[in-house]
């Protein structure tokens, strides 16, 4: 089983609207959750990086909220674009092994 | 300042046949991370080095695998006698600080 889960896998919205997207993780010990998007062909660009403390981060029209207690996860994308298109990433880094543990991503598209 | 390098952006091998993938950190980084991509898989850890030396290799396969960063010159990921399930997507993340990740475009493996 990941010990990252994100869902849906996929996603269609239309330009112009907002879409959330989940994650939900059993990393342990953990130290911090990160949102990267990836285009396709390209390698993955973090959106934000936030530690346990943190319950919201924001980065332009992107942002992530974390609940450590449910060990969950949302990244909300507002007023989308074309451009948005991508695979959106949740990793968490598990502090015993100073690793980073990726979920599979969900893939979104926004169209026109 | 450049990003993360990476050649080749694609790679075709026949079976048996090595691989080199090369990867330069961005400027004044000397943390490097392989990471590898199945198709619809999260990324999965590989290997993690500081110059000259391997920090953490247990996600990486004990054998037709090696990586090296040397003291000059990019970091390269070999695989001796590829098999088709070595076909996949190779990214390479440098750090100034083992914190945060920058990836590189990665390079694309396919065994036939």
């Amino acid at each position: 089983k990941n010990q990252v889960e994100q869902s849906p896998q996929s996603l269609i919205i239309l330009e112009g609207k907002n879409c959330t997207l989940q994650c939900n993780y059993t990393v342990s010990p953990f130290s911090n959750l990160r949102w990267y998007k990836q285009d396709t062909g390209r390698g993955p660009v973090s959106l934000t990086i936030m530690t346990f403390s943190e319950n919201t981060k924001s980065n332009g029209r992107y942002t992530a909220t974390l609940d450590a207690d449910t060990k969950q996860s949302s990244l909300h994308i507002t007023a989308s674009q074309l451009s948005d298109s991508a695979s959106y990433i949740c990793v968490t880094l598990n502090t015993g092994f100073q690793k980073l543990v990726f979920g599979t991503g969900t893939r979104l598209l926004v169209s026109p | 300042n450049a990003g993360v390098m990476q050649n080749p952006r694609h790679l075709v091998r026949r079976r048996g046949q090595e691989a080199r993938l090369r990867c330069s950190p961005m400027k004044g980084h000397s943390h490097v991370y392989w990471y590898r991509q199945l198709p619809e898989e999260g990324l999965k850890f590989m290997v993690y080095l500081q110059k000259e030396n391997i920090i953490d290799e247990s996600g990486m396969p004990k054998e037709r695998f090696s990586a090296e960063f040397p003291k000059e010159g990019p970091s390269i990921l070999r695989i001796q006698q590829v098999v088709r399930g070595d076909s996949a997507a190779y990214f390479c993340a440098s750090s100034y600080d083992s914190y945060e990740q920058y990836f590189g475009p990665g390079t694309r493996l396919t065994v036939t």
